[in-house]
């Protein structure tokens, strides 16, 4: 959807090296969510957001909402090969639930 | 305690048939929301249910239609099927409904309609 856009597209990284994903909503949010999905396979749970300035951290990955800015980052620390998958940003504008995606980002780790 | 659960995982339909996917949300949640997923339009929500009832609806058309039972679990069904139907559809529960709530995704029906 393009009200809730996903930058880079795609990104190819030597393990070990550290990442920012972006994601900037086009409209007001109440809630951001974080999900990585392995190719053809569910979503894993990683972080929801809700207010402004919210810092969540599981493991290696960090995620950071800027209400202001209506945008959130989700940073890697020292990537591994397991960390390879497509991440996805969910966002909740109308504060029902409902989430709308962004089109992902596709994250390939070089060991 | 175990996660959301799909079924079936596979499915493979013909044009103009219907199909129901079943979806068992983590015990204790009470609300299933349905998403299709294509590699052209993305994740997209279907609808959700709680408490039996449908709170939320997507855009889509009304060959797709669910329901929710009293243990929380929720059915799917589509009919006529075309071919534009194919997709991975995915069920997320949480505790309940409203905004601001976790939501844990199922591993997905992938169906395929030849």
């Amino acid at each position: 959807s393009q009200e809730l856009e996903q930058s880079p597209q795609s990104l190819i990284v030597q393990e070990g090296k550290n990442l920012t994903i972006n994601c900037t909503s086009s409209k007001t949010l109440y809630g951001l969510y974080w999900y990585k999905q392995k190719y053809g396979e569910g979503l894993i749970f990683l972080m929801m957001l809700q207010k402004g300035g919210e810092e969540k951290s599981h493991e290696k990955i960090t995620a950071k909402l800027d209400e202001k800015k209506q945008q959130s980052s989700l940073h890697i620390t020292a990537s591994q090969p397991s960390h390879a998958g497509t991440y996805l940003c969910g966002a909740d504008r109308s504060n029902t639930g409902k989430l709308i995606f962004g089109q992902g980002t596709t994250l390939q780790v070089k060991p | 305690k175990a996660g959301v659960t799909q079924t079936p995982r596979y499915l493979i339909k013909t044009r103009g048939q219907q199909v129901t996917l079943s979806c068992s949300p983590i015990s204790g949640h009470r609300s299933v929301s349905w998403y299709q997923q294509t590699p052209g339009q993305g994740l997209q929500f279907l609808f959700e249910y709680f408490s039996e009832t449908q709170r939320n609806k997507g855009n889509f058309p009304g060959r797709f239609s669910g329901r929710q039972f009293s243990n929380s679990r929720s059915e799917m069904n589509v009919s006529t099927l075309e071919l534009g139907d194919s997709a991975l559809y995915l069920c997320a529960s949480s505790f309940g409904t409203g905004g601001r709530l976790e939501q844990y995704f199922g591993p997905g029906t992938r169906l395929t309609v030849t």
